[in-house]
């Protein structure tokens, strides 16, 4: 069990450009969330996977968010148009059949 | 709909002494509760959760909560503090489901001096 990894950890971007984001979950683990965290700030719920099914989610993913989990194992979360608005830190967790949700290190993205 | 509401955003403390921090909450249905750490740069890390039974749980790191439903709390403490126990700690909510998402507090910062 090497924990939840996340791809890049630092992007630096100018607005108006697409990024794309990489979560490794936790292998065997079937529910997968993402999570945006500003400065100060808790984490906010943006959207869940089971398996490769996304059941929910946020009012905070604007139509320039999308994310995919093709197979049920790995998520990606891309970003459209780039705000600065959208500098953040990017979390990944997932879970099994539990409650807990586990979580990764994080994308810390930077708009200029 | 599920809040959390963390009381005071910034906790200072002496090494040894006790760690209070406090975490209130609202839900309409019973809730399950979590107390997450978050260091520097890094991602949150599972200190205890609350889902059902004993009201007083224990976690990692020698802490431990007590789920106070007439309160709607559900505080952290730990008897000494130490320096390394310095870090955000977010508190959380969510519905007593299993694959829902998790409603956090705004965090509080401990600070330990010594």
């Amino acid at each position: 069990d090497t924990g939840v990894s996340q791809d890049p950890r630092h992007k630096i971007t100018k607005r108006g450009q697409n990024v794309t984001f990489r979560c490794d979950p936790i292998s065997e683990h079937n529910r997968l969330y993402w999570y945006r965290q500003t400065l100060g700030q808790g984490p906010e719920f943006l959207t869940y996977f089971q398996n490769e099914a996304q059941l929910e989610k946020s009012r905070l993913l604007s139509d320039r968010f999308s994310a995919e989990r093709p197979k049920g194992s790995f998520s990606t979360l891309e970003i459209q148009r780039t705000e600065q608005g959208d500098s953040a830190m990017y979390l990944c967790a997932s879970s099994s059949l539990g409650y807990e949700q586990y979580f990764g290190p994080g994308t810390r993205l930077t708009v200029t | 709909a599920q809040s959390v509401t963390q009381l005071g955003s910034h906790v200072s403390v002496s090494e040894g002494a006790l760690v209070l921090l406090r975490c209130n909450y609202s839900s309409s249905v019973p809730p399950y509760l979590f107390w997450y750490v978050q260091y520097p740069n890094q991602g949150l890390q599972l200190l205890l959760k609350y889902t059902t039974g004993a009201t007083l749980v224990k976690g990692i790191n020698g802490f431990e909560a007590e789920f106070k439903k007439s309160e709607t709390s559900f505080h952290l403490t730990k008897p000494s503090a130490h320096m390394s126990d310095a870090a955000e700690y977010f508190c959380a909510v969510s519905l007593n489901q299993a694959g829902t998402a998790l409603i956090f507090g705004k965090g509080t910062t401990l600070s330990v001096s010594s």
